[in-house]
C-alpha cells in the first residue's frame, strides 16, 4: 500500500517571501500521479499542481512549483511571493496509475500561515 | 461555482435519525468518491463509483450505505451513526485512469455533527 508523508504540521512565511513544504511517499510502482491540493477555510479542496511520475520535468503553476526526486521519493511545493491567500491547509496525494485503483491516497497536512 | 456541488453543506442529527448526504458533478465524470475528514487525520477514502458501480468499500461501517443512481449522481446515507461519525464528508470526482482528465476534483463537503 501506498503511504504519503508531510512531515510540517504547520508552516509561516512572510507575504511575498518564498516557502517550501515537503512531501514523501512510499510505492512500489513505476508509474503513478502526484498532487498538491490546498484547503482553505471554505474547506473545499482545491488543485494546486500535479506531476506525472514518468515526466522528468517538474511541473509549475504560476507562483507555484514542484520538486519531484522520483529515486527519492520527494514531491516538495515551493511557494514564490507568496500572497495573503495562500493561507491554507496544504495536501500532498498519491495516485496509482492502475485501472481500477483510482483512490488518491493524502498525507496528514501542513497548515501555512502567511505573515503580513 | 464548483462543478461538484454537496448538499447539505452543515447537517445536525441525532444517532437514531436517519438522514442522506447528496453529491451531484457537472464536470462530465464517470468515477465519484466520498472521502471523510476527521480533525488531526488524513483523509479517509470511503468508497469509490466507477460507472455507477461500487469498485471500493474501504471497509466503512454498515451505517454508511452509498447510492450512485447514475455518473452525475451520489448519496450517503446515514443511519444510527454515533458522535464519532461527526467529520466533514467530501465528494469527489473524476475520469477513470485511462482517460485524459483524471484528476480529482472535490466538493466543498458536508459538516456532519451527530449528537
Amino acid at each position: 500500500a501506498q503511504t504519503v508523508t508531510q512531515s510540517q504540521p504547520e508552516m509561516s512565511v512572510q507575504e511575498a517571501e518564498t516557502v517550501t513544504l515537503s512531501c514523501t511517499y512510499d510505492t512500489s510502482e513505476s508509474d503513478y500521479y502526484l498532487f498538491w491540493y490546498k484547503q482553505p477555510p471554505s474547506r473545499q479542496m482545491i488543485l494546486v499542481i500535479r506531476q506525472e511520475a514518468y515526466k522528468q520535468q517538474n511541473a509549475t503553476e504560476n507562483r507555484f512549483s514542484v520538486n519531484f526526486q522520483k529515486a527519492a521519493k520527494s514531491f516538495s511545493l515551493k511557494i514564490s511571493d507568496s500572497q495573503l491567500g495562500d493561507a491554507a491547509m496544504y495536501f500532498c496525494a498519491y495516485r496509482s496509475e492502475d485501472f481500477g485503483n483510482e483512490k488518491l491516497t493524502f498525507g496528514t497536512g501542513t497548515r501555512l500561515t502567511i505573515i503580513p | 461555482e464548483t462543478g461538484v456541488t454537496q448538499t447539505p453543506r452543515h447537517l445536525v442529527m441525532g444517532m437514531t435519525n436517519k438522514k442522506s448526504l447528496k453529491c451531484e458533478q457537472h464536470l462530465g465524470h464517470n468515477a465519484m468518491y466520498w472521502y471523510k475528514q476527521s480533525a488531526k487525520k488524513p483523509l479517509e477514502l470511503m468508497f469509490v463509483y466507477n460507472f455507477k458501480e461500487q469498485t471500493e468499500n474501504n471497509s466503512v461501517p454498515s451505517r454508511f450505505s452509498p447510492e450512485c443512481p447514475n455518473s452525475s449522481h451520489l448519496f450517503l446515507h446515514l443511519h444510527t451513526l454515533q458522535p464519532e461519525d461527526s467529520a466533514l464528508y467530501l465528494c469527489a470526482s473524476s475520469q477513470l485512469i485511462g482517460v485524459t482528465g483524471n484528476t480529482i476534483y472535490f466538493g466543498e463537503g458536508s459538516w456532519l455533527t451527530v449528537v
